[in-house]
């Protein structure tokens, strides 16, 4: 079973430019999360899908970010215009069922930004 | 939700058995303890699950106390691939669908050899 991809893995942007990561979950989880560490921070959560609907997007930074689902396959997090606290790894995650799936959730290597 | 303590960092050498031990003073009625691990350059990895006494897999076993105000994650014989950070973290029942996960600063384990 293919895990979850994320591409690029590096990106480096100028400041006010705009970048958008995907991600690809497992084939057939409907939960797909994103999730950001900026440097030194810990791991923050930014939204929550289910199938192509945002379930929760209470921790996405500002409006400079948006996330897509469409089809309910892959995912998109489009940043623009890019600022300097943009920088961090960008992490996306799927899983069966939200909460306590026996197989906990599963979790990309991450997307590396770095805004300059 | 449950906020989780553990230490910074600890040290170990291979071979040896590791516990971990994350509080969770405030866990709610409905609330699981998992562990994750991450490697430098990956996203977390889910290691373990457990809502009361014990639970073991193949990578880790863990300890939940009858209050469930702690619990100990252990890892049997490390060796230096299990180099990493370990986040406790409490997570509600599946019934749920709130799905956001709240990491700490995690438990950095070092092997040495």
């Amino acid at each position: 079973e293919a895990g979850v991809t994320q591409f690029p893995s590096h990106s480096v942007i100028e400041k006010g430019q705009t970048v958008t990561l995907r991600c690809d979950p497992i084939s057939g989880h409907d939960n797909l999360y994103w999730y950001r560490r900026v440097m030194g921070k810990e791991i923050k959560f930014l939204l929550h899908f289910v199938k192509e609907s945002k379930q929760d997007e209470s921790g996405m930074p500002n409006n400079r970010f948006l996330a897509e689902r469409t089809g309910g396959t892959y995912s998109t997090l489009k940043v623009q215009p890019a600022e300097l606290e943009d920088s961090g790894v960008y992490f996306c995650a799927s899983s069966h069922r939200p909460g306590t799936d026996n197989y906990g959730y599963t979790f990309g290597s991450g997307t590396r930004l770095t805004v300059v | 939700l449950a906020k989780t303590t553990q230490p910074i960092s600890m040290d170990s050498y291979e071979g040896q058995e590791v516990n971990i031990t994350c509080s969770h003073n405030n866990i709610a009625t409905n609330d699981y303890i998992t562990w994750y691990q991450q490697f430098p350059s990956q996203g977390p990895r889910f290691i373990i699950q457990g809502y009361k006494t014990k639970v073991t897999n193949e990578v880790a076993s863990l300890f939940i106390p009858a209050d469930r105000k702690s619990s100990t994650l252990s890892l049997p014989r490390v060796s230096l691939s299990d180099t990493a950070v370990y986040y406790c973290l409490v997570v509600p029942d599946g019934g749920s669908t709130l799905g956001r996960l709240y990491f700490g600063r995690g438990t950095q384990l070092t092997v040495w050899p």
